[in-house]
């Protein structure tokens, strides 16, 4: 069975940092390509980022210079650090795994706010 | 940015009958190694997403076959055969053509 859980979000001010983690078993983080997709309250569905199985990454723009991808192999987690934070970053954060079938995590909340 | 628009908003839908749902992008889909990355997604209440349809037409596995989907280019349909009560959620079309990958903004299915 795959399972992909997302931590690391929390309350952060405007301008601070967090990151993201997802623990995933069952798909390898690494041969597989894995996003990030979040969804303001009440708001439809965004993607953020994704990292390919050779190591390329791609972003929205709306997050581009202050999100990074990447992963660990060893401890297949996939991550996500997250800078300059700002009040539109206000989301749940989705980890998603693609193995044919596409998976997805429950979610982690980010609130950015003063 | 390569934009995803749906339509309708909101579907309200009787049990049993029959919905459907557009998803036009403001340009082609089709890839250069000929596919059209086209997705259907199923969001229910307080659950993930979940991907009901890849390329345009393909089902995932487990999903129904009451979902089906169609189009070309630019111009893309989400058909549901007979509404059932599980049905009920918000439906985004995703493209994973082009950079950056885009959604629909959503269409609300819920029954009358």
């Amino acid at each position: 069975e795959v399972q992909l859980v997302e931590s690391g979000g929390g309350l952060v001010q405007p301008g601070g940092s967090l990151r993201l983690s997802c623990a995933a078993s069952g798909i390898t983080v690494s041969i597989n390509y894995m996003s990030w997709v979040r969804q303001a309250p009440g708001k439809g569905l965004e993607w953020v980022s994704l990292i390919y199985s050779g190591g390329s990454t791609h972003y929205a723009d709306s997050v581009k210079g202050r999100f990074t991808i990447s992963r660990d192999n060893s401890k297949n987690t996939l991550f996500l650090q997250m800078s300059s934070l700002r009040v539109e970053d206000t989301a749940v954060y989705y980890c998603v795994g693609a193995s044919g079938y596409l998976y997805w995590g429950q979610g982690t909340l980010v609130t950015v706010s003063s | 940015d390569l934009v995803m628009t749906q339509s309708p908003l909101s579907l309200p839908v009787t049990l049993g009958q029959p919905a459907s749902i557009s998803c036009r992008s403001s340009q082609s889909l089709v890839h250069s190694d000929g596919n059209t990355y086209l997705n259907w997604f199923q969001q229910r209440p307080g659950q993930s997403p979940r991907r009901l349809i890849y390329k345009v037409s393909n089902r995932d596995s487990g999903v129904p076959d009451r979902f089906s989907g169609s189009g070309s280019g630019t111009d893309f349909t989400l058909k549901i055969s007979r509404v059932e009560a599980e049905d009920v959620g918000i439906y985004y079309c995703m493209q994973n053509t082009h950079w950056p990958l885009t959604f629909g903004g959503g269409t609300k299915v819920e029954i009358k």
